[in-house]
């Protein structure tokens, strides 16, 4: 069956890069996108980016400056990095293979 | 971007009462094929946002059928035709017709 997680450091400090792993199992990543959705606390959701089945991206305007996916399909991997992080950053960060399947999710706190 | 607004923001139900949620849109989310990528999603209270319907009116894998979903071009529509206590949490709307995809601001559904 599908399934997305994610991994990654629960607390970063304000200016330094994010850096997180979303593995998925049960289909490919060279057939199908794996987007990245992020939640602040008791907020609402909001669409980070994309990559596309062919390896292309695409980015939330607001973020694109500082946010870079890829991937490795030899292992199933799709990666976020973020730099220049603010306290605005914290949040749970989802992957997902929209519209269906989403994986736990992740807490990133930015904090000194 | 597309808006979506959502309204209320917040809804109050008693255990079989039929509730409705608004999902308004900035620009029509009919494409030129004649698709309109319009979804609804239930966030349970600390768990990943569960798809209850999507391209506007079709039903979810496994989701109860008092769920229904309805509209057309800016106007859509989600609607609870006797809710239950497992309802309770944050209803959004996700328009992926418009690059960036962009979700509505939520609807919380508390339980009387």
């Amino acid at each position: 069956q599908v399934q997305l997680k994610e991994s990654g450091p629960g607390l970063v400090q304000p200016s330094q890069t994010l850096s997180l792993t979303c593995t998925v199992s049960g289909f490919s990543l060279t057939s199908n996108s794996v987007h990245w959705v992020r939640q602040p606390p008791g907020k609402g959701l909001e669409w980070v980016g994309a990559i596309w089945s062919g390896g292309s991206t695409d980015y939330n305007s607001a973020l694109k400056s500082r946010l870079s996916i890829s991937r490795d399909t030899s292992k199933s991997q799709v990666f976020l990095k973020m730099n220049s992080l603010q306290t605005e950053d914290t949040a749970i960060y989802f992957c997902t293979q929209l519209p269906v399947y989403w994986g736990q999710g992740t807490l990133v706190t930015v904090s000194s | 971007d597309v808006v979506l607004t959502q309204t209320p923001s917040t809804l109050s139900a008693t255990i079989g009462q039929s509730v409705s949620i608004s999902c308004r849109s900035s620009q029509s989310l009919l494409d030129s094929a004649g698709n309109t990528y319009l979804y609804w999603y239930l966030q349970r209270p600390g768990q990943s946002p569960q798809l209850l319907i999507y391209l506007v009116s079709n039903l979810g894998s496994g989701v109860p059928n008092r769920f229904s979903g309805s509209g057309s071009g800016t106007d859509f529509t989600l609607k609870i035709s006797g809710v239950e206590a497992e309802d309770l949490g944050v209803y959004y709307c996700m328009q992926a017709t418009h690059a960036p995809l962009t979700f509505g601001s939520g609807t919380k559904l508390e339980i009387k």
